[in-house]
């Protein structure tokens, strides 16, 4: 069984950067598993920050990054304001559209 | 832009049947695939299932192999999720998302599904 792992809790100074990471149980995350993120906040529907690793969608700002930093994907936020207080899921693409999610990272901006 | 919209949620009994659909609009709904994604109440984001395109393919989290169906029907751009034999942990929010290009991701504003006695 396949298991993506993400830091449970993260907190983060308002201006600060801070990169939450995604790995895979066995084995290394790579661009070949078009890691995805996701933004949500209690109440609302995901929203996609980034995928394929670096794409950022549309709207997306650009203190919003996304790569492979070792074994591991990555999504680092440069800048942070008070309302990227949310939870982040990566995503791993396993093929034939197959998914697994990560169990999120509760990012805390104090 | 593209827009997707669940309906069909509601509360139900365990061992009951219910069936969501998903309406998209603002893209050609025939030229993507389709997931189905769920959240337990104060839980992570699951994969339900996905369906391919042209429905030629569909694949499901272990959880609900053999009682959940997904389909599409690409003439009313709609997709649904059949469920039945639900349980209780079956319930939570239902999205469903766009397989989008580049392996990007459309998603719906989910609709609640809840399962009790």
């Amino acid at each position: 069984q396949t298991v993506v792992t993400q830091e449970p809790s993260f907190s983060v100074s308002p201006g600060g950067t801070v990169t939450l990471t995604c790995g895979l149980s066995s084995g290394s995350v790579s661009t070949s598993y078009y890691p995805s993120w996701h933004q949500q906040t209690p109440g609302q529907a995901p929203r996609t920050l980034i995928y394929s690793t670096t794409t950022r969608s549309s709207g997306v700002p650009d203190r919003f990054s996304g790569s492979i930093l070792g074994n591991r994907a990555a999504l680092t936020i440069t800048g942070a304001q008070a309302d990227d207080e949310s939870h982040y899921y990566c995503v791993l693409f396993m093929g034939s559209g197959i998914l697994v999610f990560g169990g999120g990272t509760k990012l805390t901006v104090l | 832009q593209v827009q997707l919209v669940e309906s069909g949620g509601g509360a139900v009994q365990p061992g009951k049947s219910l069936r969501l659909s998903c309406v998209g609009s603002g893209f050609t709904f025939r030229n993507y695939g389709m997931y189905w994604v769920r959240q337990a109440p104060g839980k992570g984001l699951e994969w339900v299932g996905i369906i391919w395109h042209d429905g030629s393919k569909k694949y499901y989290v272990d959880s609900v192999k053999g009682r959940f169906t997904i389909s599409r029907d690409n003439s009313k751009n709609t997709l649904y999720l059949e469920m039945s034999s639900l349980r209780v942990e079956d319930t939570g929010v239902y999205y469903c998302a766009r397989w989008g290009e580049g392996y990007s991701y459309d998603w719906g504003h989910g609709t609640l599904v809840t399962v009790s006695s």
